[in-house]
């Protein structure tokens, strides 16, 4: 099973500060990497797949970058709505598995 | 319109079953490949399950092998989770899953094992 580990697991920032969160995979998997965010008590929401496209309605400030074991997910400038979780899911195979998220709090 | 209902969560004792069901509608479900997604509460999100499109492949997390079973039903746009053995740990959101280009999740289905 592929364990993707991410980091940090809280990052506390201000509205209109840059985010950079970090999943890593115990093994390659390729561009097969998806990034998801996800508010209390709501389902999650698919921000990028194959590690670097947007999802569809999803704005410019969300960016994915990286293949193989190492990925980034950057907000370029944080807006309210965007404090959250967000976990990375591979999908090189079929069990797809997640990271154990990243909290994006206010400071 | 696009959606994925879920329906079958509630209260069971350890030991004890339960089966989930998942409708689909708005897409045509036979295409697609299906997935089950758990969160237990204030946790994170956890693979449970997947199946493909003509229930070919059948693939399980460690946590659930043996004890879960996850089917379909095409001609009813239906996916299901039989679960069995329930453990305490099992207790979580269950969300059936579309996972793609474009994701399609259900709103998710509480299942809680206590005594």
């Amino acid at each position: 099973e592929i364990v993707l580990t991410q980091s940090p697991a809280t990052l506390s920032l201000s509205p209109g500060e840059r985010a950079t969160l970090s999943c890593r995979a115990s093994q390659s998997v390729s561009s097969y990497l998806a990034w998801y965010q996800q508010k209390p008590g709501q389902a999650p929401r698919l921000l990028i797949y194959d590690a670097s496209n947007r999802a569809t309605g999803i704005p410019a400030r969300f960016s994915g970058s990286g293949s193989g074991t190492d990925f980034t997910l950057t907000i370029s400038s944080l807006e309210p709505e965007d404090f959250a979780v967000y976990y990375c899911q591979q999908r090189s195979n079929w069990q797809r598995t997640f990271g154990q998220g990243t909290k994006v709090e206010i400071k | 319109e696009v959606q994925l209902v879920e329906s079958g969560g509630g209260l069971v004792k350890p030991g004890g079953s339960l089966r989930l069901s998942c409708a689909a509608s708005g897409f045509t479900f036979s295409s697609y490949s299906m997935n089950w997604v758990r969160q237990a509460p204030g946790k994170g999100l956890e693979w449970v399950s997947s199946i493909s499109s003509s229930s070919s492949y059948i693939y399980y997390a460690d946590s659930v092998k043996g004890r879960f079973t996850i089917s379909r039903d095409n001609a009813k746009n239906s996916l299901y989770l039989q679960m069995n053995s329930l453990r305490a740990e099992d207790t979580a959101v269950y969300y059936c899953a579309r996972v793609g280009r474009v994701d399609i999740w259900g709103q998710g289905t509480m299942v809680t094992v206590s005594s």
